[in-house]
């Protein structure tokens, strides 16, 4: 049973236009979430992440959405930038667990120039 | 700073072979350690995390163990690896909450 979701597999957007990666959970006990980038051969670096206490977080050109209610959240990437190409992961914490985390199946980001 | 160092970077191994992929961690004690394996294609599988020496735990029961015999040492092991062991293998760790997790480099094991 897959408890964090990203159900778009890939997204094409062009250079300097907003990005919107989505990912959706199950598990109304996660209490925090995370949003990791991957490029091909590397390991998946942090990102960004958010606190269930809020419903926006911003780093740069980053920012990230939480709607409880709809058990969604969402990562914004303006301008988007073709370094921005990369399997993004969406991840999530137990409020109960906070010895592991639990990612999503990524979503391959290509911005195109 | 902390640093996580993961080796080696690729390993091509025959069926049937024993494996042993060691991750180290500086700059910080009693991390959490974790080891994930993304197959081809697919998303992070974590296999084994460890919130302290000798504990161990585990995911998804498989062909492979893990140790965790020193605070900042993680060794992924199997006495005779399949076919379906091939993948890309993550070592990470973190300091507990928020849950942040830092990867290393990873490690491209290839079983023919």
């Amino acid at each position: 049973d897959q408890q964090v979701k990203q159900n778009s597999p890939s997204l094409s957007v062009q250079e300097g236009r907003i990005s919107i990666l989505n990912c959706d959970y199950t598990n109304s006990m996660f209490d925090y979430f995370l949003w990791y980038k991957k490029y091909p051969a590397e390991g998946p670096t942090f990102l960004i992440s958010i606190s269930s206490i809020k419903d926006k977080n911003e780093d740069g050109r980053f920012t990230v959405f939480l709607n409880k209610s709809a058990k969604h959240l969402s990562l914004h990437i303006v301008p988007s930038q073709p370094g921005d190409s990369a399997v993004y992961f969406c991840a999530a914490s137990l409020k109960t667990s906070y010895d592991k985390v639990i990612f999503g199946p990524g979503t391959s980001l290509s911005v195109i120039p | 700073s902390q640093t996580i160092h993961q080796w080696p970077a690729t390993l091509v191994q025959p069926v049937g072979s024993p494996l042993s992929l060691e991750c180290t961690v500086e700059g910080t004690s009693n991390p959490n350690l974790y080891w994930y394996r993304q197959a081809a294609g697919r998303g992070l599988q974590l296999l084994f995390y460890s919130v302290g020496i000798g504990q161990i735990s585990s995911e998804v029961p498989q062909n492979l163990s893990a140790s965790r015999p020193q605070d900042r040492q993680f060794i992924l092991s199997s006495k005779k690896l399949l076919l379906s062991d091939s993948g890309f293998y993550l070592c990470a760790w973190s300091t507990g909450f928020p849950n942040i997790q830092y990867f290393g480099a990873g490690t491209r094991l290839s079983v023919l």
